[in-house]
């Protein structure tokens, strides 16, 4: 059974630092491209970032570009978003998605880890 | 400002036959594949609909996609309760070379 388990959200002050991490399971990371893609309260999803299956491709939306660095570790079977200078608009639930075809069919979300930032 | 548009809200009566828009541009929904999820708060969201109108394994025929030029719809038929969610559409917009959301459509079911 595919899974995906976000970890790593918390509260905190604008202006810090935080690494979300999604564990994958039943399905081989390396084969898929996956993203990051948030939903702020009261508000639409947002897409984040992707990393393609190799790394060697990687995009960010412009609000967040700069400040998040994605990256993943297929060996551990692991996804991760370094977010930093952070704002009170990147409050969010944080979701992980694999992508089915790396052309942005999402076909598995996480259940989300909530980032609060308020001073 | 949602780069897709769709409209805030819809709703129908058990049976009935509900579409909801999603209007882009050419740099998105008028060259690449639209997909399109269903959204219960507090749960992951879910693929409904992908490329050119499938639907992953466990999804009811009911739902259905179309895309025409620079549009796509989402029509759901034979409304159930449990068909009240929010369903947004998404797409590889190429002039931003990113992926983009629609900004939602909650549907309810009177």
């Amino acid at each position: 059974e595919v899974q995906l388990f976000e970890s790593g959200g918390g509260p905190l002050q604008p202006g810090g630092s935080l690494r979300l991490s999604c564990e994958a399971s039943g399905f081989k990371l390396s084969f898929y491209a996956m993203h990051w893609v948030r939903q702020a309260p009261g508000k639409g999803l947002e897409w984040v970032s992707s990393v393609s299956p190799t790394s060697d491709n990687i995009f960010y939306a412009d609000s967040v570009r700069g400040r998040f660095a994605i990256s993943r570790d297929n060996s551990n079977n692991m996804l991760y978003l370094e977010m930093s200078s952070l704002r009170a608009e990147d409050s969010a639930t944080y979701y992980c998605a694999r992508d089915r075809d790396q052309y942005g069919t999402f076909d598995y979300w996480g259940q989300g880890t909530l980032v609060t930032v308020s001073s | 400002q949602s780069v897709l548009t769709q409209p805030p809200s819809a709703s129908g009566t058990p049976g009935q036959r509900v579409t909801i828009s999603c209007s882009g541009s050419r740099s998105n929904i008028g060259s690449n594949p639209v997909n399109w999820y269903q959204h219960l708060p507090g749960t992951a969201p879910k693929l409904l609909i992908y490329s050119k109108s499938q639907r992953p394994s466990g999804v009811p025929d009911r739902f259905s996609g179309s895309r025409s030029g620079t549009s796509a719809s989402l029509a759901i038929s034979g409304l159930q309760s449990e068909d009240e969610a929010d369903y947004y559409c998404e797409s590889w917009d190429d002039s931003l070379n990113g992926w983009v959301f629609g900004g939602g459509t909650k549907v309810t079911v009177l």
